[in-house]
């Protein structure tokens, strides 16, 4: 089965600690999205990629590091230095990194940082 | 800067009833994709249905389809005979080469 998996769904961190989603697509796809989503939200941008070894940065990018040394494997990591963590992390890929392409999403990570 | 406006925070809608969700955007690009997503209350987001600013055609997947006018910059979710199941978060997405805007999203509640 082709999809996009991220883990773990839930997870809990102490305040200043660093801490990394994983996230993996098994679909072949050069583009791959990392986005947050607060309560009630929709999704805001953190870092996306386009191909291997090359990344950018989103609208929110600050407090955040990603990188892409493979095409299937885009792990985030959520810094001490980004202030307000706890949300919902959304991983997704598409075929391509322009406008006519859906997006395929992972099923999220609950991110709780106390 | 591209702008996407979901007015309808949240919608109540009789089993069966036919449902629009409203969506408008501002953008000054020529070429632009339009698409909407459902996320129920696990979390995963569902694409739903795609619009390219240059398509002729109101673009439909089974029981949903977009009432795209393009010069009214509006692209609306319609989903005929709704069902349960339908309810979910829905979003309207702007997507232009590296720019990707979600809307703030429609909660929509089907009733029995």
């Amino acid at each position: 089965d082709g999809g996009i998996t991220q883990s773990p769904k839930y997870l809990f961190r102490k305040e200043g600690q660093n801490v990394t989603l994983s996230c993996e697509q098994n679909l072949n796809h050069d583009a791959m999205y990392w986005y947050r989503q607060d309560p009630g939200q929709g999704l805001r941008l953190i870092y996306y990629s386009q191909i291997v070894n090359d990344f950018q940065k989103g609208d929110i990018a600050e407090g955040y590091s990603v990188s892409r040394e493979k095409k299937e494997s885009f792990p985030l990591t959520v810094t001490s230095a980004q202030k307000n963590p706890t949300a919902f992390y959304l991983c997704a890929s598409s075929t391509a990194g322009d406008s006519g392409y859906e997006q395929y999403f992972g099923p999220g990570t609950r991110l709780t940082v106390t | 800067a591209q702008k996407i406006t979901q007015t309808q925070p949240g919608m109540f809608v009789q089993e069966k009833e036919a449902v629009t969700l409203d969506c408008t955007y501002d953008t000054s690009d020529p070429s632009y994709g339009l698409f909407w997503y459902k996320q129920p209350s696990s979390g995963e987001m569902i694409f739903l249905i795609y619009q390219g600013s240059y398509d002729q055609q109101n673009a439909t997947e089974g029981r949903y389809s977009l009432n795209f006018q393009k010069a009214r910059k509006s692209a609306n979710l319609v989903i005929s005979a709704s069902q349960l199941g339908d309810s979910a978060m829905y979003f309207c997405v702007y997507s232009r080469d590296d720019k990707i805007i979600f809307g703030k999203g429609t909660r929509l509640h089907i009733l029995p």
